[in-house]
């Protein structure tokens, strides 16, 4: 079945480093993505969305990607911060008898070393 | 800001207990969500809801109801619960507008079904 996915569970960068988490996905009818933020014991917060006829966004320290030819979807995060170590997941909006879901990657973990 | 208030951060019940879990928002939007989150699984589906009175199954939606009797809150049944209902259980909610497909997440409710 087609679905939201990401290239590797785990990443570790140091502080000052730039960050590229990775996403998959292989419904090509997507038209619309999510990046979400989830830290320890919270709940997921949205960074930055994109649509799918952008290849590029851009907001304060972050940057998505999408790569509609290879299905691919990328969140590079600018100078990396303590702050910014979580689980980070990607969703593709996917519509089904007239209604939206969002369908959700499992995750990448961000460790940020000080 | 949007506000998703879900009524308990951690909760311990029992097999059989029937268990509800509330999820309130403050913004007037029409569409929630429930989710739970399992390691290695990522987020999935129970059920939404896309007003007052009208609820749809999600992934899965079995040994869960919901109630949204009220459009500020939503409400995740377990009728019986089970120690595999162990899990994190998330609401969402989304704005109307431009912003439409954004969800919005609760804290998360901790459930350990002993």
């Amino acid at each position: 079945g087609e679905n939201v996915g990401l290239h590797l569970p785990t990443l570790s960068v140091q502080e000052g480093d730039n960050s590229i988490i990775n996403c998959a996905y292989s419904n090509s009818a997507s038209d619309y993505f999510i990046w979400y933020k989830q830290e320890s014991g919270k709940g997921p917060q949205f960074i930055i969305d994109i649509r799918s006829n952008m290849d590029k966004r851009q907001g304060q320290r972050v940057t998505v990607l999408l790569n509609k030819t290879v299905k691919h979807l990328s969140l590079q995060i600018a100078a990396t911060q303590p702050g910014d170590s979580a689980v980070y997941f990607c969703a593709e909006r996917e519509t089904q008898g007239g209604s939206e879901k969002l369908v959700f990657g499992k995750g990448t973990k961000l460790t940020v070393n000080p | 800001d949007v506000k998703v208030t879900q009524s308990s951060r951690y909760l311990v019940k029992r097999t059989g207990e029937k268990v509800f879990l509330e999820c309130v928002q403050d913004m007037d939007h029409e569409n929630m969500f429930w989710y739970r989150q399992d390691p290695g699984l990522g987020l999935r589906l129970i059920y939404f809801s896309y007003d007052v009175k009208m609820k749809e199954k999600g992934d899965i939606p079995e040994g869960y109801s919901v109630s949204r009797e009220k459009k500020e809150r939503f409400s995740l049944i377990l009728e019986s619960a089970s120690t595999n209902q162990t899990s994190m259980y998330l609401c969402a909610i989304t704005q109307r507008g431009l912003a439409k497909n954004i969800q919005y997440f609760g804290a998360g409710t901790r459930l350990s079904v002993l």
